[in-house]
């Protein structure tokens, strides 16, 4: 069975220091690969999605990147972290062919704070 | 680019009420999703509607998909206190349907 694993769960950073969020899945591959952002008590925003290795589609232009390394690691980094940064960021993946092909398969989410 | 809208917002029901919450695209959708996200975790996936008119029911749950495919609704019937959530559909992004646009949500809480 696939599964989707997502950390650190929790992080407090200082403004103006790095980030980096991983996301790994299992039991699949070439999977189509999301970042979500969620402020607190809001929808889910697209950041980032990957349909293949080295395939980076932004969303929103902001000081946030994503890399895939590998087929089923997806990262979120920022060199300099901004308040406006804190937020619940879920990572996610789909069989290829996007919402053509199934839903979406989120992991439990990492909790950041910016202070 | 691709807009999903929901409404309400909130909703604050007594259990045992019924709840539905409606989501309008502001264009024709080839298909559209439901997720179910209950405090402080993750989105879950609901459903799947594809055909136009069509209409799934999961139990107490109640989903269908307009005949003009753009619009969406999820109705509850007899609401329990483990239906507590935000509740988002989704629809493909782009024309290329590789990435998903969410929905605001809509946030129920259930009154025992």
């Amino acid at each position: 069975s696939q599964t989707i694993h997502q950390w650190p769960a929790t992080l407090v950073q200082p403004v103006g220091s790095p980030l980096s969020l991983e996301c790994t899945v299992e039991g699949t591959s070439n999977p189509n690969l999301y970042w979500y952002r969620q402020a607190a008590g809001r929808g889910l925003q697209l950041l980032f999605y990957s349909v293949g290795i080295g395939q980076i589609s932004s969303e929103v232009p902001q000081n946030l990147s994503a890399s895939r390394p590998q087929d089923r690691q997806f990262i979120l980094s920022s060199k300099k972290l901004l308040l406006s940064d804190s937020g619940f960021y879920l990572c996610a993946w789909s069989r290829s062919g996007g919402p053509w092909a199934g839903e979406l398969f989120f992991g439990e989410g990492s909790r950041l704070t910016v202070l | 680019g691709q807009q999903v809208m929901q409404i309400p917002q909130y909703q604050h029901v007594q259990e045992g009420e019924d709840f539905t919450t409606y989501c309008n695209s502001s264009t024709t959708l080839s298909n559209i999703q439901w997720y179910k996200q209950r405090p402080g975790g993750h989105p879950v996936f609901l459903i799947q509607l594809v055909k136009s008119g069509e209409v799934k029911k999961q139990k107490r749950l109640t989903f269908q998909f307009g005949e003009a495919k753009k619009n969406s609704s999820l109705h509850i019937t007899a609401t329990q206190t483990t239906d507590v959530g935000t509740y988002f559909c989704a629809g493909p992004g782009d024309n290329y349907g590789q990435n998903f646009v969410f929905g605001p949500g809509t946030r129920l809480s259930v009154l025992p």
